[in-house]
């Protein structure tokens, strides 16, 4: 078990580029989210995968953000137009299955700064 | 929807003391319940869950926490504080009948004091 792994670890841009960040989680796990944690709050739920589905993206942030999870693995979250109120932390977890009762395990976070 | 109370976002203790973190819920249905801790520059690594059976629910590093229905609580307990234990501390529910996202509270700031 190799545990959630994000990549990049730290993102700089500028206002107006696009960024793409990956997720690879755990091996066989059937669930995949991604959350948005900003200074002194808690993760903000954006959406998540069954698989390749994509089940709820109705919390996405705006049109701008986007995620992919093409053969039911690993995950992309894209960010168009970047703004500076886009800079947070982005986190992503994954869970075996369906079942409320199911630990989420998180990444280490992919810390994004606008300028 | 969904809420969860944290109160204290920071919590000092000196070592060697209690830590008690507070965390309340809103759900007419009581959901599944999590903490979480993160360490600087980290992602969220589980502490301990409830979901059914004992209310009483013991963690990783000595912590512990205790559903109670009646105050919609789920408040974590450590007996005592170690310099290590400093972190932010999240609670989350599970709401039963969606078994989709979880909510986060806030979080809790614990210092912990020589």
């Amino acid at each position: 078990d190799t545990g959630v792994s994000q990549d990049p670890r730290h993102k700089i841009t500028k206002r107006g580029q696009n960024v793409t960040f990956r997720c690879d989680p755990i091996s066989e796990h059937n669930r995949l989210y991604w959350y948005r944690q900003t200074l002194g709050q808690g993760p903000e739920f954006l959406t998540y995968f069954q698989n390749e589905a994509q089940l709820e993206k109705s919390r996405l942030l705006s049109d701008r953000f986007s995620a992919e999870r093409p053969k039911g693995s690993f995950s992309t979250l894209e960010i168009q137009r970047t703004e500076q109120g886009d800079s947070a932390m982005y986190l992503c977890a994954s869970r075996p299955g369906t079942t409320p009762q199911e630990t989420q395990y998180f990444g280490p976070g992919t810390r994004l700064l606008v300028l | 929807a969904q809420s969860v109370t944290q109160l204290g976002s920071h919590v000092s203790v000196s070592e060697g003391a209690l830590v008690l973190l507070r965390c309340n819920y809103s759900s007419s249905v009581p959901p599944y319940l999590f903490w979480y801790v993160q360490y600087p520059n980290q992602g969220l690594q589980l502490l301990l869950k409830y979901t059914t059976g004992a209310t009483l629910v013991k963690g990783i590093n000595g912590f512990e926490a205790e559903f109670k229905k009646s105050e919609t609580s789920f408040h974590l307990t450590k007996p005592s504080a170690h310099m290590s234990d400093a972190a932010e501390y999240f609670c989350a529910v599970s709401p039963l009948n969606t078994g989709n996202q979880f909510y986060f509270g806030t979080g809790t700031s614990l210092t912990v004091i020589p």
